[in-house]
């Protein structure tokens, strides 16, 4: 199985500032299929990120993915009101595995 | 633009066999570049994926609750659904069904990422 850990486990920052979330996985993530989702209280994830870089239609392009193998980063260029949420990473190289989750909140 | 809708019902008593519905809308659950899966929340804690499948009738289940956990589809019913047998108050949750795209390598292919989710439906495991 692989596991997938997520740092920091909280981030706090303030309105404009760049995010910088890391998700390492416990091996490398074949053909670095990786995607990033968005969680707010109350509702569904939204996929943000997938096959590691590539953002879905509708994406707004302040989120960006890097990495490769173990080590990956979801960024937020400038962070807005409504970003302030969990993210978690999820590895489907082999089965699917969720990491633990990233809060962002408001510094 | 697709809809996923969770139905069943919100609690179960222990011992039991959970058992959830997700309707599809606005696109068809034959396509052969979707699949389509469970995941869920347990109140205050992370998501954990439960499992996926096409709509051929392949399968994929976390290895974990591989042995309780049956996901089918009716393609005709445009619709698929999740039992999981033998539940404790462990397996209560919020569970998600959600349209996953396809991830292919070596001419093999395999459920990706959630693209489209259901709101989700606050299952308690109780007496």
């Amino acid at each position: 199985e692989v596991v997938l850990t997520q740092s920091p486990g909280t981030l706090s920052l303030s309105l404009g500032e760049r995010a910088t979330l890391s998700c390492r996985a416990s091996q490398s993530v074949g053909s670095n299929y990786l995607a990033w989702y968005q969680q707010k209280p109350g509702q569904a994830p939204r996929l943000l990120i997938y096959g590691a870089s590539t953002r879905p239609t509708g994406i707004p392009d302040r989120f960006s993915g890097s990495g490769s193998g173990t080590d990956f980063t979801l960024t937020i260029s400038r962070l807005e009101p409504e970003d302030f949420a969990v993210y978690y990473c999820q590895q489907y190289g082999s089965f699917l595995t969720f990491g633990p989750g990233t809060k962002v909140d408001i510094k | 633009q697709v809809q996923l809708q969770e139905s069943g019902p919100g609690v179960v008593k222990p011992s039991e066999t959970l058992s959830l519905t997700c309707i599809v809308s606005g696109g068809s659950i034959s396509s052969d570049v979707s699949y389509w899966g469970w995941t869920r929340q347990p109140p205050g804690k992370g998501l954990e994926w439960i499992g996926n499948i096409f709509y051929s009738g392949s399968t994929y289940y976390n290895p974990s609750l591989k042995s309780r956990a049956t996901i089918s589809v009716d393609t005709s019913r445009n619709q698929f659904s999740l039992k999981l047998s033998s539940v404790t108050a462990a397996d209560t949750a919020v569970y998600y069904c959600a349209r996953h795209g396809t991830a292919c390598s070596g001419g093999t292919c395999y459920p990706s990422g959630g693209r489209y989710w259901g709101q989700g439906t606050l299952v308690t495991v109780s007496s």
